[in-house]
């Protein structure tokens, strides 16, 4: 079991908005920059969110972080079909000293 | 093209004893931290290890302390994790990946299965 904390799924639309997110406490989210991957069936995950709500280049706009306290969040806005795939958040523990993940929300396209 | 290919997978009995490999080309290694992520089948991703550019500070999780060691050789580009008394719990797709300058997993391998069974 993680500490931190995601919905095991998430699901909508194309075109919709979705919202996915990560809860933890004030060892790890609280006190650390949280990031966020996405891995598409069968491949290795990818870098999708940096330092809470940086997006790296080439990772279309649509994808966005947020964070408050000790809970982040990632949104997807204008759902596409390609955008179904898992996506973990992760983020230092000071605890613990060692890197957590998330464990992971699946998002279905309907 | 970026690169890191990770290599050493393989079956194991319980108890024995694997050494994998990760090489880095297309990319800058020496200064940059590495990470071992693995992902049991199935299942999600947990981090592992990590070591950083000069080798001097090494973190494990919890799960693998003891049991598993980080190490690399920058001339080499080459990262690797030495696993004793590996356990079944431990049978995961092993990732490895870069920690880029804001501590984020910038660039990851294609991933080696270890399967430890009887």
């Amino acid at each position: 079991q993680s500490v931190l904390t995601q919905p095991p799924s998430a699901s909508g639309t194309p075109g919709q908005r979705v919202t996915i997110s990560c809860s933890g406490s004030r060892s790890n989210i609280g006190s650390n920059y949280v990031y966020w991957y996405q891995q598409l069936p069968g491949t290795a995950p990818k870098l999708l969110i940096f330092s809470n709500n940086q997006r790296p280049s080439g990772v279309p706009d649509r994808f966005s972080g947020s964070k408050s306290g000790t809970s982040a969040s990632l949104a997807i806005s204008g759902l596409r079909s390609e955008d179904e795939a898992d996506y973990y958040c992760a983020v230092w523990d000071d605890s613990l000293s060692g890197r957590v993940f998330g464990g992971g929300t699946k998002l279905t396209v309907l | 093209e970026v690169q890191l290919v990770e290599s050493g997978g393989g079956l194991v009995k319980p108890g024995g004893s694997l050494r994998l490999s990760c090489v880095a080309s297309g990319i800058t290694f020496s200064p940059y931290s590495m990470n071992w992520v693995r992902q049991a089948p199935g299942k999600g991703l947990e981090w592992v290890s990590c070591i950083s550019g000069n080798s001097r500070n090494t973190y494990y999780a919890d799960s693998v302390r003891g049991r598993f060691t980080i190490s690399r050789d920058n001339a080499k580009n080459s990262l690797y994790l030495e696993m004793n008394s590996l356990r079944a719990e431990d049978t995961a797709v092993y990732y490895c990946a870069r920690e880029g300058l804001s501590q984020e997993f910038d660039y990851w391998g294609q991933g080696t299965l270890v399967t430890v069974s009887s």
